[in-house]
């Protein structure tokens, strides 16, 4: 099975600053990685897929990129209503599975 | 407007069976894929299963931890998808997401469900 790791598993940052969490995955998933934001009592959303394609109606200040086993979800000038936790999650075979998450918090 | 109701959710004991039902709206149903996610109480996410279409004969994919006792199934006629979880364990108790992905050389999660919680508890 593809393992997902992400880092950090907290994150605590101030409105407008640039953050960047981090997917590792055990092996190569060419660009088959998606990053999905989920708020407390919530569903999750997807934000971004196959990498770098942000998802329609998702703010420009998301992006995403990365390809292989290494990739990075950039929020560019960090929003009140970004308090959220942040999976990734591969679509490269079977099983399908997820990151770990990253807890966002606004300080 | 894409909407996806779970139902069928609630408290079952340990070695029990629940089923299901995922009713959607806002689509071709019969089109598409559809996924199953549960999330534990606190926990991250774990994919549980995905049946394809018809056109993909129905052939259905399962987590590790859930084949064997669970089954996904649809009825295209009722714009519907169904989770029958038979030998429930304690470690099931979670809310159960239905989910259309997307359609293409990616299947990312498009639009989920509200969930349903499912407990395993004596």
């Amino acid at each position: 099975d593809i393992q997902l790791t992400q880092s950090p598993s907290l994150l605590s940052a101030s409105v407008g600053d640039r953050v960047t969490i981090t997917c590792r995955a055990s092996q190569g998933i060419s660009s088959y990685l998606a990053w999905y934001q989920q708020k407390p009592g919530k569903a999750p959303k997807l934000l971004i897929y196959v990498a770098s394609t942000l998802q329609s109606g998702v703010p420009s200040r998301f992006s995403g990129s990365g390809a292989g086993t290494e990739f990075t979800l950039t929020i560019s000038s960090l929003q009140p209503e970004d308090s959220a936790t942040y999976y990734c999650q591969h679509d490269n075979g079977y099983p399908l599975t997820f990151g770990q998450g990253t807890r966002l918090e606004i300080k | 407007e894409v909407q996806l109701v779970e139902s069928g959710g609630g408290l079952v004991q340990p070695g029990g069976s629940l089923r299901l039902s995922c009713v959607v709206s806002g689509f071709t149903f019969s089109d598409h894929y559809i996924d199953w996610v549960r999330q534990a109480p606190g926990k991250g996410l774990e994919w549980v299963g995905r049946i394809r279409n018809k056109a993909n004969r129905y052939t259905t994919e399962y987590a590790a931890s859930v084949k064997g006792r669970f089954t996904i199934s649809r009825d295209d006629s009722k714009n519907s998808s169904y989770l029958q979880m038979n030998s429930l364990r304690t470690e099931d108790t979670a809310v159960y997401y239905c989910i259309r992905p997307l359609v293409g050389p990616t299947r990312a999660f498009l639009n989920w469900g509200q969930g349903a919680l499912v407990t395993v508890s004596s």
